[in-house]
């Protein structure tokens, strides 16, 4: 199985601030890598696909980006609706893996 | 717009079999190139991604879940189902429907674009 590995597992943040999160990858998945935003009792929503494609009604604040095996998803001005837990995930292989998530916490 | 709704019973004992079953909506299940997928999701826990069906009925199941798991699909009722043998307390999870399609050629490849709300099973005598 590919293995992805979040960091950090979770931070607190201002509104405003700028927040990145990586994701890497135990071997070569080219740029099949998806990341999710999960909150509370909800289930987990497409915001970034193939690495850097920003999903339909994703706001811009949204950006991913990918070197090798290591992936990043940046959230240029944090808002209060973005305090959540994000999970990146492959799908460059079955079985399908997510990281372990990274929560975002209000500071 | 496609919608995906989980549905089946919330408590099921241990040994027994989970059942869980997907309905579609707004879309046909048989639509080339997609793949339906369970995922699971322990209590404060990460997602785990159990298997996918295509519209053909091939199903690609998670090595870790492989003795314990069927889908099958129903397209006279455009659903798909999940069934899991030998349940245990470590099966107890909020299990999604998902659909992701399965070509580079996509609007959205190879990502979870379409998730059910949930459905919280327990597994417990």
């Amino acid at each position: 199985d590919i293995r992805m590995t979040q960091s950090p597992s979770s931070l607190s943040a201002f509104v405003g601030d700028r927040v990145t999160i990586t994701c890497r990858a135990s071997q070569n998945i080219a740029r099949f890598l998806n990341w999710y935003q999960q909150k509370p009792g909800e289930a987990p929503k497409l915001l970034i696909y193939a690495a850097s494609n920003l999903h339909s009604g994703v706001p811009s604040r949204f950006r991913g980006s990918a070197s090798g095996t290591d992936f990043t998803l940046t959230i240029s001005s944090l808002q209060p609706e973005d305090f959540a837990t994000y999970y990146c995930q492959q799908s460059s292989n079955t079985p399908r893996t997510f990281g372990q998530g990274t929560r975002v916490e209000i500071k | 717009q496609v919608q995906l709704q989980e549905s089946g019973p919330g408590l099921v004992k241990p040994s027994e079999t989970l059942s869980l079953i997907c309905t579609v909506s707004g879309g046909s299940i048989s639509t080339e190139n997609y793949y339906w997928s369970w995922i699971r999701q322990p209590a404060g826990k990460e997602l785990e991604w159990i298997g996918h069906i295509d519209a053909r009925g091939r199903a690609t199941y998670n090595p870790s879940l492989k003795s314990r798991v069927t889908l099958s699909l129903d397209t006279s009722k455009n659903e798909f189902s999940l069934k899991l043998t030998s349940v245990t307390a470590t099966d107890t999870a909020v299990y999604y429907c998902a659909r992701d399609e399965g070509t580079i050629f996509a609007v959205v490849p190879f990502a979870f674009d379409i998730w059910g709300q949930g459905t919280m099973v327990t597994v417990s005598s």
